[in-house]
């Protein structure tokens, strides 16, 4: 069974600082996905992962892909306040005929 | 206009009413999605359709039917609508082939309270 874990769930932290959000899943996969929600808002895609080995970055944030280590780290650099949303990492399977979602890592960044 | 639309984005209703919830999409994908999601556990896939004949069931489908009217458009029904529906529910898209396929454009869901 396709298990998602992200850690931590909440993170509260300084702008200007940096921080790591880690998403561990159980088995094999064909893509992983990163997206963001902002409060009371829908999700919107961030990174496609493709690959092992595979990096992405937009602006502050920087996504990473260890097939090996079944692991995907979203970096986030010098935060400022408006990077403060849910960040949801989703792990795909069998050809897209299943994606699992992990329970979201909650961000405030302090101004 | 928004490439996913969901309708209605609010709902209040009573137990043992049915309930649908409609979504539609221009973005031209064959590939659409129904999630909820609870606070603390992420999104939870209910039922998804990979083209207008094709239905299969998600995690959480127990409760919940659906109907693809056509490409464009995927209804999510609640027949009897209980109590512990009460939650936030997406509608995503997706396209098929190319490298980005299955990276998923989500509506902007719609909140729904059952008394």
């Amino acid at each position: 069974e396709l298990k998602v874990e992200q850690n931590p769930l909440f993170l509260s932290m300084q702008e200007g600082k940096n921080y790591t959000i880690y998403c561990n899943y159980s088995t094999t996969s064909d893509r992983l996905y990163w997206y963001r929600q902002d409060p009371g808002k829908s999700l919107e895609s961030l990174f496609v992962l493709l690959s092992n080995g595979a990096v992405k970055q937009e602006g502050r944030l920087m996504a990473s892909l260890d097939t090996k280590a079944r692991l995907s780290t979203l970096h986030i650099t010098a935060a400022v306040h408006d990077l403060s949303a849910t960040y949801f990492c989703a792990v795909e399977r069998d050809g897209g005929f299943k994606t699992i979602f992990g329970a979201g890592t909650r961000l405030f960044v302090k101004a | 206009d928004a490439d996913v639309t969901q309708t209605p984005r609010n709902r209040i209703t009573k137990t043992g009413k049915r309930i649908m919830l409609e979504c539609s999409q221009t973005k031209g994908h064959d590939r659409m999605y129904w999630y909820r999601q609870d606070p603390g556990l992420g999104l939870r896939l209910i039922y998804y359709s990979f083209d207008v004949k094709d239905i299969n069931k998600g995690e959480i489908s127990d409760g919940y039917s659906v109907s693809r009217q056509a490409q464009a458009k995927f209804s999510l029904s609640l027949e009897s609508a209980i109590p512990n529906q009460t939650a936030l529910y997406f509608c995503a898209t997706s396209a098929r082939g190319g490298l980005s396929y299955n990276e998923q454009f989500f509506g902007p869901g719609t909140r729904l309270t059952v008394l």
